[in-house]
């Protein structure tokens, strides 16, 4: 068990330019989900894939916004056209659960800073 | 739509101190709740959980009970240490459709020695 990984840990960029993070689950796991978190915040919910079917996303995620699971093991977030409210950190976390998830387990986040 | 309320922190106690934290919950149907719990530089882990009414959930001296009929998810210590002080999350899970995990915004919580 290796955990879930994120890759940038940071990224900063110029406002307009677009972002691409990554995520790779815990081996085996079918869900993985996207959260946003600001400073004081909860994480926001964004998007979740069971396997690399995308099934539900969040209202916060505009069309700037988009994820992907091709092949149902990792998943990439990207960010287009990228404004300073964008600014965050953005989470990832799997789960090996089909039905009801029992437990998240988290990666430790891209934390995006847009200038 | 499914939501969470926490109190609003900082919450500052002494070391030995008793700790309640307040979390209730709207939500269709019948979800799993949580706590979830952030360390100082560390991700976000799970402390306990319940998954049906009346369950209780228990870790590391930490309590919650789920509470339908007043749809609370209160977390306690009796007493509370200097490395319990970080920001804990309560969270549910719920169903309306797709399965849909949703988090609290937070408390934080300061224990001086």
């Amino acid at each position: 068990d290796t955990g879930v990984s994120q890759d940038p840990r940071h990224k900063i960029t110029k406002r307009g330019q677009n972002v691409t993070f990554r995520c790779d689950p815990i081996s085996e796991h079918n869900r993985l989900y996207w959260y946003r978190q600001t400073l004081g915040q909860g994480p926001e919910f964004l998007t979740y894939f069971q396997n690399e079917a995308q099934l539900e996303k969040s209202r916060l995620l505009s069309d700037r916004f988009s994820a992907e699971r091709p092949k149902g093991s990792f998943s990439t977030l990207e960010i287009q056209r990228t404004e300073q409210g964008d600014s965050a950190m953005y989470l990832c976390a799997s789960s090996p659960d089909r039905g009801r998830v029992e437990k998240l387990f988290f990666g430790s986040g891209t934390q995006l800073s847009v200038l | 739509g499914d939501s969470v309320t926490q109190m609003e922190g900082p919450v500052t106690l002494s070391e030995e101190a008793f700790l309640t934290i307040n979390c209730t919950y709207t939500a269709t149907g019948y979800p799993s709740l949580f706590w979830y719990v952030q360390y100082p530089g560390e991700g976000l882990q799970l402390l306990l959980k319940a998954t049906k009414a009346d369950d209780k959930g228990s870790n590391k001296g930490f309590e919650a009970t789920y509470r339908k009929e007043t749809t609370s998810f209160h977390l306690e210590k009796g007493s509370v240490q200097v490395s319990d002080s970080a920001v804990y999350f309560c969270a549910l899970e719920g169903y309306s459709g797709t399965y849909k995990y949703i988090f609290g915004t937070g408390t934080r919580l300061k224990v001086l020695a």
